[in-house]
């Protein structure tokens, strides 16, 4: 059974252009959360997704920022005009979402390494 | 408000002798409690979790873990610790009811001397 798997691993882009990053979850889970890791800091949350919903974006920067999970594919994290700011380790996350104790548990992908120049 | 304090930012420990990593939290409701491990360039493991029950929690790689209620902490120990340990160590907490995201510490930092 395959983790959660994100790609790419590294990502180098010049200020302005767009990022993309893809996350596909654990096989039987429809939860994904996105993470943000700036150097020397904890992870923040970002963005909750359910397949095609989006049930919590308070961590998400109101500008720039994006994200989707589609009903077909992987989730995409998409951050337009990038800034050096932006620089910072992404992860993915995901959960089986089932109803019952322990549907908290989450299972992190290796993280996408972001590097804006 | 969510938060969770790791107050010791870096801890040297010699090889084979005992480790503890604190871990305080606040949390409005009955917390999910986490241990998370990240090696260099690597994505986060989970060693242990804590969700209801016995409040000595057992985990991967010879871990363990105790929430305290009254101290509000989940403090993660090791009786020997090996040179693979050294790495950042992350405490996090999340909502017992439902899909909440994680609310994570800033991280301990562990390095492993001879």
């Amino acid at each position: 059974n395959a983790g959660v798997m994100q790609n790419p691993r590294h990502l180098v882009r010049r200020r302005g252009q767009e990022a993309r990053l893809r996350c596909s979850p654990m096989k039987g889970h429809s939860h994904v959360y996105w993470y943000r890791q700036l150097p020397e800091e904890g992870l923040k949350f970002m963005v909750y997704l359910q397949k095609e919903n989006i049930i919590d974006e308070s961590g998400m920067p109101k500008e720039r920022f994006s994200a989707e999970f589609p009903k077909e594919g992987p989730s995409i994290l998409r951050i337009q005009q990038v800034v050096r700011g932006d620089s910072a380790a992404y992860f993915c996350a995901s959960s089986p979402g089932r109803a019952d104790k322990g549907t908290n548990e989450q299972f992190f992908g290796p993280g996408t390494r972001l590097t804006v120049l | 408000a969510q938060s969770v304090t790791q107050p010791d930012i870096h801890i040297t420990v010699s090889e084979g002798a005992s480790l503890e990593l604190r871990c305080n939290y606040s949390y409005g409701a009955t917390p999910y409690l986490f241990w998370y491990v990240q090696s260099p360039g690597q994505g986060l493991q989970l060693l242990l979790k804590y969700f209801s029950g016995d409040t000595l929690v057992q985990g991967i790689k010879g871990f363990e873990a105790e929430f305290k209620r009254s101290q509000s902490s989940f403090n993660l120990r090791k009786p020997s610790v090996h040179w693979s340990d050294a790495a950042e160590y992350f405490c996090a907490v999340g909502g017992f009811s439902g899909n909440t995201p994680l609310v994570f510490g800033k991280g301990t930092r562990l390095s492993v001397i001879a």
